[in-house]
């Protein structure tokens, strides 16, 4: 089955400064690759996501990228600020089911004002 | 609100017990998914429905979990005989159809197995 792992487990950045987070996945025939923001004791968001035939999407200062070669892809938040502190989860599409989703195991994202 | 509403957000109970939560997806999305969250790990999938026919199921999913979704509408998620490995927050989320659709979650119901 598909195995997605994330890094950083935390991630501390001072406000303003950049944030990248970074998943790899294990099975090539994954399309579908969102990305949740989750705030202690709240549901998952989804912010972003992206599939396999786009290399970068952007959403303001949210950009996610893929690369499908060595089956990687990143989050990276730009000009961060203390409300984007959360957990952050990278997800992939099962191979042979569009709808299971496996995660990651988040990564605890803090930013410091 | 018009987003995926689960029910109830808390239950304790004692080991041994059925437990019975309940999904509401959002109204225009076909399609409805399970899954489970245990602290300081992402979501875990159980099993996913396309209106009212249940199509997948993790091999997380023992002989002690059913679910439902009688008319294709809201769902049901049924736990008997509960142990304290039960003990976690389960998720439903939904999404429309055709291929892979954004995934919308519900605030969770979290099970607490005394």
């Amino acid at each position: 089955g598909e195995n997605v792992e994330q890094h950083p487990s935390t991630l501390s950045v001072q406000e303003g400064d950049s944030a990248v987070i970074k998943c790899t996945y294990s099975d090539s025939a994954s399309n579908y690759f969102p990305w949740y923001k989750q705030e202690l004791g709240k549901r998952p968001q989804l912010i972003i996501d992206i599939r396999s035939n786009v290399g970068e999407k952007k959403d303001q200062r949210i950009a996610v990228t893929l690369n499908k070669t060595a089956k990687h892809f990143s989050l990276h938040i730009t000009e961060t600020q203390p409300e984007d502190s959360a957990v952050y989860f990278c997800a992939a599409n099962r191979a042979g089911s569009a709808r299971q989703l496996t995660f990651g195991s988040g990564t605890q994202l803090t930013v410091l004002p | 609100d018009t987003g995926v509403s689960q029910d109830p957000r808390h239950k304790i109970t004692k080991r041994g017990q059925n437990v019975t939560f309940r999904c509401d997806p959002i109204s225009e999305h076909n399609r409805l998914y399970w899954y489970r969250q245990t602290l300081g790990q992402g979501p875990e999938f159980l099993t996913y429905f396309q209106n009212e026919a249940q199509l997948e199921k993790s091999r997380l999913l023992s002989d002690r979990f059913s679910a439902e979704r009688p008319k294709g509408s809201f769902s049901t998620l049924e736990i008997q005989r509960t142990e304290q490995g039960d003990s976690a927050m389960y998720l439903c989320a939904s999404s429309p159809g055709g291929g892979s659709q954004p995934q919308h979650f519900g605030d969770g119901t979290r099970l607490s197995i005394l």
